[in-house]
């Protein structure tokens, strides 16, 4: 149990456009899930928790106009990069942590999608 | 503020044993977890630790001192797919992970 999905798991597009990246919780409702981001050989880096029904919590530094965080339900997250530029390509992954009745707080993490910006 | 340290980098023979260590300090503690991550994938779930001690688990054990803020991940009879980078992780008082930089382990024939 305790799968995430993330879609889509590649995506190229040109500077300016949005991306939307979507991360579900396939077997369970996930109030809480964690957005980061990875640059290459470095660690991840948390950019926003999204809690469902409520507004995100971004980290500082991340311009939450620019990465755009819906949690309309309990098992579906979107991050929305808008009008993307080259420095915005990474490795997005999301993280949703384990329901209650789990032995601890562990985070299962999503397959990650991989943003390339032309 | 909140720092996690590991190593870089480091590199051990297939078959053989290898430590990999991590230190801490952090606002509270809720728990260390150790993910492994291969390039280009997303972190899987090794282990976790929230009581002093070792915790096995097939090949791989986990150790932790709360008083010493430490703790390791040991992998036994390693095989050439553990080639990956390790990460350690703190859930500290907010219940929000603090990740180390994390390790990359090179296994060589």
């Amino acid at each position: 149990g305790a799968v995430v999905s993330q879609h889509p798991s590649r995506v190229i597009c040109k500077s300016g456009t949005s991306v939307k990246i979507e991360c579900r919780s396939l077997d369970f409702q996930a109030t809480t899930m964690f957005w980061y981001r990875q640059f290459p050989k470095q660690s991840l880096m948390l950019m926003a928790t999204s809690n469902e029904g409520s507004k995100a919590t971004y980290e500082q530094g991340v311009e939450k106009d620019k990465f755009l965080i819906n949690h309309a339900s309990l098992t579906l997250s979107t991050l929305t990069v808008t009008s993307a530029h080259p420095e915005d390509s990474s490795f997005y992954i999301c993280s949703a942590r384990v329901p209650s009745g789990f032995d601890h707080n562990e985070q299962f993490f999503g397959p990650g999608t991989r943003l390339t910006v032309l | 503020g909140q720092n996690i340290d590991q190593p870089t980098e480091m590199t051990a023979t297939e078959g053989a044993i290898v430590q990999i260590n991590c230190t801490y300090q952090t606002s509270g503690f809720n728990g260390l977890f150790w993910y492994q991550q291969h390039a280009g994938e997303a972190p899987t779930f090794l282990s976790y630790n929230v009581l002093d001690g070792l915790e096995e688990k097939g090949r791989f054990s986990s150790f932790l001192s709360r008083s010493k803020g430490y703790s390791y991940l040991l992998l036994k009879e390693l095989q050439m797919k553990d080639s990956a980078s390790y990460l350690c992780a703190v859930l500290d008082s907010n219940y929000q992970l603090i990740w180390g930089a994390g390790t990359k382990l090179i296994i060589k024939p």
